[in-house]
């Protein structure tokens, strides 16, 4: 089974702060990776398909990037609603998710 | 606009089965592939099941493997989980999300999720 370590476990940054979240595969799963935000009491969001494809809707500040088996999400200057949990998906062989990423507002 | 209506949760015993329904509307059921995803309460996400728009390929995570059992009814715009043999470590939040089309195999609408407490 393919594993995907997700770091940080909680954030705290402030407004218009650079934020960078990683998701470590176990092994190569290509391009096949998506980042979702959960806001507090809703379903999750698709910000980010094929590692680095916007979802529809999401704003340009979101970007994904991948090195090797190594992949990121950017966020390049956050805002208010931005607050949520952050999880990334590898869509390669079944689906595993990320733990999590909980960033909050310093 | 697309909607998935979970409903069918409630407290159950451990052992005993339970099955849930997810309503879609506001796109054509029948092109779309269906997955199950659950949250245990304050925990992460997983991928629970996966069926195809035709019903030809069903997956399973080894977790309910055997006891559960994902289908649909494209005539009724409905997917169903039938749960069997439950345990407390199935007590979660069961959402249904829709396959994504043309862009890979992710999950892009969401329900609102129906929770599952397993419990004596």
């Amino acid at each position: 089974d393919i594993q995907m370590t997700q770091s940080p476990a909680s954030l705290s940054a402030s407004l218009e702060e650079i934020v960078t979240i990683t998701c470590q595969a176990s092994q190569d799963i290509g391009n096949w990776l998506a980042w979702y935000q959960q806001k507090p009491g809703k379903s999750p969001q698709l910000l980010i398909y094929g590692a680095t494809s916007l979802a529809d809707g999401v704003p340009s500040r979101f970007s994904g990037s991948r090195s090797g088996t190594q992949y990121s999400l950017k966020i390049s200057r956050l805002q208010v609603e931005d607050i949520g949990i952050y999880y990334c998906l590898q869509a390669y062989s079944a689906y595993t998710f990320g733990a999590g990423t909980k960033l909050e507002l310093k | 606009e697309v909607q998935l209506v979970e409903s069918g949760g409630g407290l159950v015993q451990p052992g005993r089965s339970l099955k849930l329904s997810c309503l879609a509307s506001g796109f054509t059921f029948s092109n779309y592939g269906m997955n199950w995803i659950r949250q245990a309460p304050g925990k992460g996400l997983e991928w629970v099941a996966s069926i195809s728009s035709s019903s030809s390929y069903i997956y399973y995570a080894d977790t309910v493997k055997g006891r559960f059992t994902i289908s649909r009814d494209n005539a009724k715009n409905t997917l169903y989980l039938q749960m069997t043999s439950l345990r407390s470590e199935d007590t979660a939040l069961y959402y249904c999300a829709r396959r994504t089309m043309g862009i890979g195999d992710y999950f892009d609408y969401w329900g609102q999720g129906v929770m599952v407490t397993v419990s004596s």
